[in-house]
């Protein structure tokens, strides 16, 4: 079975430092994507970036990088020098191989930055 | 280029009654599918649909139904409304190959009463 384990359900940070959002995910495929997204209060899912199983280069974009880690089923997530927009629910998501695009997801971790 | 849209933006309805929600694919996307996101949890898959026909469905009963229209676009439908429908309903759409990302409208918030 698949499965995406966000263990961290609020984080409270104050505005510039950094802070790294667990992600842990099972999973019996070989070939399998994951995902991150960004809640706002809006409520709409803004996708962040997308990890192939087999590309385990970690990516950094602007105050956002990713560290993935096969070893240890990890994906996680870390906002560097966060501001009070980074206030979020964070999800981490999970697909599989195949035609099929099912996204199983995380519970979610709500950040929240304050000035 | 525009995102996914969704209509309406808020619904109230009773117990017993049905509902229809609306959801326009991204320009240049083909799939289409339903999530169900409870207050506090992540979102669940209802169903994805492609070429006009249900392609996988989760672990939603038959009361929720849906429709994918030759224009891409989709139709939700829940029949004999429970409580415990009341949730964000979020549509995602994405080109139909292999490992695509699915792009999320801003959702349906539906209230059960």
């Amino acid at each position: 079975a698949q499965k995406v384990t966000q263990a961290q359900t609020e984080i409270s940070v104050v505005e510039k430092e950094d802070v790294t959002l667990d992600c842990v995910y099972e999973t019996r495929d070989t070939t399998y994507y994951l995902f991150w997204y960004k809640q706002p209060p809006s409520g709409e899912l803004v996708f962040l970036i997308r990890r192939n199983s087999f590309d385990e280069q970690n990516e950094i974009s602007g105050r956002y990088s990713w560290n993935f880690q096969k070893s240890t089923s990890s994906f996680n997530f870390t906002i560097t020098a966060s501001q009070v927009v980074d206030s979020a629910v964070y999800f981490c998501a999970l697909r599989g191989p195949g035609g099929y695009n099912k996204l199983i997801f995380g519970a979610g971790t709500r950040l929240a930055v304050h000035p | 280029d525009a995102g996914v849209t969704q209509s309406p933006t808020h619904l109230i309805k009773t117990r017993g009654q049905q509902v229809t929600l609306r959801c326009s694919p991204k320009s240049g996307h083909d799939t289409v599918s339903w999530y169900q996101q409870a207050l506090g949890q992540g979102p669940q898959f209802i169903f994805q649909y492609y070429e006009e026909e249900e392609r996988q469905r989760g672990n939603f009963p038959d009361r929720f139904s849906g429709h994918q229209f030759p224009n891409y676009s989709s139709e939700l439908n829940v029949n004999a409304l429970l409580l415990g429908d009341s949730a964000l309903y979020l549509c995602a759409s994405h080109w139909g190959g292999l490992g695509e990302t699915q792009y999320f409208g801003p959702g349906t918030r539906l209230l059960v009463l």
